[in-house]
């Protein structure tokens, strides 16, 4: 069974630093591209970036550019985003993604249960 | 950036009825890199359609998709109590991928 699980979420001032984390189980990781979706509680999905299965390539919204990092080690079934510089924009549910292949342009196929991240002084 | 229009936002219907929900792209989404997902409160998104028209694994055949271009229709033919949620359309054609803002169906 596929499991995405999250967590790093919290409450940051902004201008602050989170990293967040997702553990995969029940599937070859690393066969695989991940992403990181996020969604202001009651609002609509945007993507914040993605990562091809070999961790080679990577791709992020304007939005977060230059202040989030994606990253993942695939000896350790995880995928990371490091965010710097928040904002309260930023503000949000996390939630971890999988790509059905390894790099393309293709939907979400699981999703995990998202972690909070709330940016506020 | 595709921007993606989905209607209407809230869908008022019972048990049983035929549910239509459409989704709108500002520009076509040529390959059908289209998929809809449905989110119940508090949980995450479940893909239930990929490609336009493919159902993902485990998803019941009264749901179904169509359309190509820029026009898109999720139809769920028989409502059951468990499927009153909210639905969004998501492209993947386009850089960055894009979702819609979401249609909420709730019982009547």
């Amino acid at each position: 069974e596929v499991q995405l699980l999250e967590s790093g979420g919290g409450l940051v001032q902004p201008g602050g630093s989170l990293r967040l984390s997702c553990a995969a189980s029940g599937f070859t990781f690393s066969n695989y591209a991940m992403s990181w979706v996020r969604q202001v509680p009651g609002k609509g999905l945007e993507w914040v970036s993605s990562i091809t299965g070999s961790g080679t390539n990577t791709y992020f919204a304007d939005s977060v550019k230059g202040r989030f990092t994606i990253s993942r080690d695939n000896s350790k079934n995880t995928l990371y985003l490091q965010m710097n510089g928040l904002r309260a924009e930023d503000t949000a549910v996390y939630y971890c993604a999988r790509k059905p292949y390894s790099s393309g342009s293709y939907h979400f196929d699981y999703w995990g249960q998202g972690t909070l991240v709330t940016v506020s002084s | 950036e595709i921007v993606l229009t989905q209607s209407p936002g809230t869908l008022s219907l019972s048990p049983g009825e035929r549910a239509s929900l459409s989704c709108r792209a500002s520009q076509s989404v040529s390959s059908n890199y289209l998929a809809w997902y449905q989110q119940k409160l508090g949980q995450a998104p479940r893909l239930l359609i990929h490609g336009a028209s493919s159902r993902a694994t485990g998803i019941p055949d009264r749901f179904s998709g169509s359309g190509s271009g820029t026009d898109f229709t999720l139809t769920i033919s028989r409502l059951e109590p468990e499927d009153f949620a909210v639905y969004f359309c998501q492209q993947y054609e386009g850089s960055p991928q894009t979702f819609g803002q979401g249609t909420k169906l709730e019982i009547k």
